[in-house]
């Protein structure tokens, strides 16, 4: 079946632009994450989702960082005025409750 | 605090040597530790995780709380065990993954 999907796959943008980001779960899956993948930095927890919970935002790095998760499937993740630092690879993965968590490809923003 | 530490960037081994990954964390509790894996040019995948204590690809990990350690280890390596191998762990109660910096191994025929 298909697996959880992200797009763009690269975005290169001027700072202080802002984007979205997407993610795309696998269909049934009730809980997805966002995490950062930075040179040096290794994967760094960002959000999580799980079905009508409040979501956990507790990694997001600044106030320019917001997600939503739109009828439990598909989520955005937005960053506002971006940053140099803020380059990285964004990574989205999915699953069901309390299970292995499914990897999408990644998005890889470049902060120009 | 919630911590996974790799001490080793890149570890290099010739085909059928033994590899040892280290994976030491911290946590108040009593946490669930994986190691995800990812190949060159591919996803990140879980490779193996402590309460399965499952062999997979001849890697197995064994949780030592006394030394709250969670190493990754191999008798004998192969190339296409080269890649980039992360330790994460997830707390009581919640999903979301505490990753390591990861640590590079490089399997030389």
């Amino acid at each position: 079946g298909a697996g959880v999907s992200q797009s763009p796959s690269n975005k290169v943008t001027e700072k202080g632009k802002d984007v979205e980001l997407r993610c795309d779960p696998i269909s049934g899956h009730t809980a997805l994450y966002w995490y950062r993948q930075s040179l040096g930095q290794g994967l760094e927890f960002l959000i999580y989702f799980q079905g009508n919970s409040a979501p956990d935002k507790s990694g997001l790095p600044s106030d320019r960082f917001s997600a939503e998760r739109t009828g439990g499937s598909v989520s955005t993740l937005t960053i506002q005025r971006t940053q140099q630092e803020d380059s990285a690879v964004y990574l989205c993965a999915s699953s069901r409750s309390n299970d292995e968590q499914f990897f999408g490809p990644g998005t890889r923003l470049t902060v120009l | 605090a919630q911590r996974v530490t790799q001490p080793e960037k890149l570890l290099s081994v010739f085909k059928g040597a033994p590899v040892e990954l280290k994976c030491n964390y911290s946590y108040s509790g009593s946490p669930e530790l994986f190691w995800y894996v990812q190949y060159s040019r591919q996803r990140l995948q879980l490779l193996l995780r402590h309460i399965s204590r499952e062999s997979i690809k001849g890697f197995t990990a064994d949780l030592n709380k006394g030394e709250t350690s969670f190493h990754l280890k191999k008798p004998f390596a192969q190339e296409e065990d080269s890649a980039m191998y992360y330790c994460a762990l997830s707390g009581h109660g919640t999903d979301k993954l505490i990753f390591g910096t990861g640590t590079r191994l490089q399997v030389f025929p």
